[in-house]
């Protein structure tokens, strides 16, 4: 049964910082692994998906790469922003299912 | 263009009544999901609905839930005899295949 797991659970940071979130997940047997932000209220965004095949994949500030033989991910955020603050969650597909599993997410904040 | 659509967005309501949860997903789309998420848990996957495909419902928690899909588009979630535990926001997101997902905003479901 495959178990998605985000360190740390929240993570508060000044303003400038780079910054790297954790995701591991236990079967390497993926489809693809999505990465998310969520805002107080309001549904999910997609920021980055990286398919099976592909090591990362980049948009922006953003940098998200993936090593599925350790059951890994992780996004790298280059000079974090207030505006960055948000949980962000990521997500993988499971081989031969169509069922995204989600972590439990990392709250960011970022200090002015 | 319009994105993911759900409403109501609040739902307030007696324990023991129906309830009907509405996802509108982008036009095009084929696949639609739906999932819950509670007060400091992460996503709970509840049914998946794929084109024409028998829809997976393994996430759904009881029989009080069902899911409809009509004309490969607008989605409902209906909870009979609604419980106190089902009291979280609802989620829809819809995609193409293999692309991201696209996350409504969400349905909040309070059971008093």
């Amino acid at each position: 049964k495959q178990e998605v797991t985000q360190i740390p659970a929240a993570l508060s940071v000044p303003e400038g910082e780079n910054l790297v979130l954790n995701c591991s997940f236990t079967d390497s047997a993926i489809y693809n692994l999505q990465w998310f932000r969520q805002d107080p209220g309001k549904g999910l965004t997609s920021l980055l998906l990286i398919q099976s095949s592909q090591r990362e994949q980049t948009s922006g500030r953003l940098n998200a790469s993936l090593d599925k033989s350790s059951g890994r991910s992780t996004l790298y955020i280059a000079a974090s922003q207030p505006g960055d603050s948000a949980t962000y969650l990521c997500a993988v597909v499971s081989s031969g299912t169509y069922k995204y599993i989600f972590g439990t997410g990392t709250r960011l904040k970022v200090l002015a | 263009g319009a994105g993911v659509s759900q409403s109501p967005s609040n739902k307030v309501t007696e324990k023991g009544k129906d309830v009907e949860l509405r996802c509108d997903p982008i036009s095009g789309h084929t696949a639609l999901y739906w999932y819950r998420q509670s007060l400091g848990q992460g996503l709970e996957f509840l049914i998946y609905f794929q084109g024409n495909s028998a829809p997976d419902k393994s996430g759904l928690p009881s029989d009080r839930f069902s899911a409809e899909r009509t004309g490969g588009s607008v989605s409902t979630l209906t909870i009979q005899r609604t419980q106190q535990e089902d009291s979280a926001v609802y989620l829809c997101a819809s995609s193409s295949l293999n692309q991201p997902q696209h996350f409504g905003d969400g349905t909040r479901l309070s059971i008093l």
